[in-house]
């Protein structure tokens, strides 16, 4: 069965300094791996997804994530947080035998300006 | 384009009630899934459907169903509703049935089972 952790319910950061949210995941076979942002009462936006190639993947609003298969993680980053990324941050993770989309926990950022 | 909607957007019901919650995917998007999202549960997988056939189905009990029609929306019916089915449920659409594709959320419909 696939899986997906995000270790950190909380990630708080100063306006200005980089942001990681970490991901990793447990997939047989490739995984597809998608990263999504929720803000209060609304639902999952699309930020980026891995799909194949290059291991570093740019995104929406700034973000960027890394692929990394033998550590199998794909950590959300991006240089210079903004008050306004504060949010609810999903991993998703999704096999190539079409099985569903599963989510992580999610975790909550916190930018404080 | 119009991006995915749902309505109705917020729903009060009461134990033992039914309740029908409707869809409607980004023009051409042919594939529909439903998640549940609760405080404690976190975002959990309901259904998939594609070209009105479901394609996959998550733990839920028999209370939940679903069903996608010829022209791509799709509607999710709970049936003898309890207390813990109180939640925001979310519809997400994507171009086609392909693990590669995006799923494109919509707003979600807050359910309170009173």
């Amino acid at each position: 069965a696939q899986s997906v952790a995000q270790p950190e319910d909380q990630v708080n950061v100063a306006e200005g300094n980089p942001l990681t949210v970490k991901c990793t995941y447990s997939v047989s076979g490739n995984p597809y791996l998608f990263w999504y942002v929720q803000y209060p009462n609304r639902g999952l936006q699309f930020l980026l997804k891995y799909i194949t190639g290059d291991n570093l993947v740019k995104g929406s609003y700034g973000f960027e994530a890394e692929f990394n298969k033998s550590q199998t993680s794909f950590h959300l980053k991006k240089p210079s947080a903004l008050v306004s990324d504060s949010a609810l941050y999903f991993c998703a993770v999704r096999d190539n035998a079409g099985n569903m989309l599963t989510f992580g926990g999610g975790t909550r950022l916190m930018v404080k300006p | 384009k119009a991006g995915v909607t749902q309505t109705p957007r917020y729903l009060i019901k009461t134990r033992g009630q039914q309740v029908t919650l409707s869809c409607s995917p980004i023009s051409g998007h042919r594939s529909v899934s439903w998640y549940q999202q609760t405080p404690g549960q976190g975002l959990q997988f309901l259904f998939e459907y594609f070209s009105e056939t479901q394609r996959n189905k998550g733990n839920f009990p028999g209370r939940f169903s679903g069903r996608q029609f010829s022209n791509s929306r799709s509607e999710m019916n709970v049936s003898t509703l309890e207390l813990g089915d109180s939640a925001l449920y979310l519809c997400a659409s994507s171009l086609f049935e392909l693990s590669t594709d995006t799923q494109y959320f919509g707003p979600g419909t807050r359910l309170t089972v009173l």
